[in-house]
């Protein structure tokens, strides 16, 4: 099992340029998460999925778009990328909600992003 | 807004001391209660979960949850330098999403 991984590790990106960040999972979790990490700060929610086809809206969703056509991907779009939007960026899974071992979320090794 | 507290930090501890690392949360209907371990440069990497009032112990962690003070900790039994990290709490209010405290920078002074 690699479990999470996402692509690229780096990116740097020029005001109003668009791009993908990958996330692919091979453990049949049905719920997978965007959060970013700005310095010195702890996770916000950006989008999460609860299966293939479904999406909604974290914390801070706004200039960030995501789809999920199939159960192990998950790409977070960015389309006219801003300053604000330089952070890391992590891609988590879980089998489910609700209390138990189930729920545990399992995070990609991030990407780092920066926007001049 | 679902609120997670945690103090910043730096905590500094020698070797093989006990780090104890606090965690409060505002949405008294919360349920699951987490603690990952983020390394400098790395991703947060799950350590400790639990569910109900009380300790759970595995190996040299230690998770107390106290529902009615809205209270979760982390004791670490003999620190070693390699527990030097970011400890986040992290708290499921049985929505779909997780809220995370800034975390805690633990430095273990050899």
């Amino acid at each position: 099992n690699a479990g999470v991984t996402q692509t690229p590790k780096f990116r740097i990106l020029k005001i109003g340029q668009s791009m993908t960040l990958q996330c692919t999972q091979d453990m049949n979790h049905n719920y997978m998460y965007w959060y970013r990490q700005d310095p010195g700060m702890g996770l916000k929610l950006i989008y999460y999925s609860v299966g293939a086809g479904i999406t909604d809206k974290g914390e801070v969703p706004n200039g960030y778009n995501v789809s999920r056509s199939t159960t192990e991907d998950f790409p977070l779009r960015l389309e006219l990328a801003a300053p604000s939007q330089t952070s890391v960026y992590f891609c988590a899974s879980s089998l489910s909600v609700g209390i138990g071992a189930s729920n545990e979320q399992f995070f990609g090794p991030g990407t780092r992003l920066t926007v001049l | 807004q679902k609120e997670v507290e945690q103090n910043s930090g730096p905590l500094s501890v020698p070797e093989g001391a006990i780090a104890s690392l606090n965690c409060t949360y505002s949405d008294r209907g919360s349920q699951s209660f987490f603690w990952y371990r983020q390394y400098s440069g790395k991703s947060p990497e799950l350590i400790m979960s639990i569910y109900s009032n009380g300790d759970k112990e595995d190996g040299r962690f230690t998770a107390q949850l106290n529902k009615a003070s809205q209270y979760v900790s982390l004791l670490i039994r003999d620190s070693q330098p390699s527990d030097s990290a970011t400890y986040l709490c992290a708290v499921n209010s049985g929505a779909n999403n997780l809220f995370f405290g800034t975390g805690t920078r633990l430095t273990v002074i050899p």
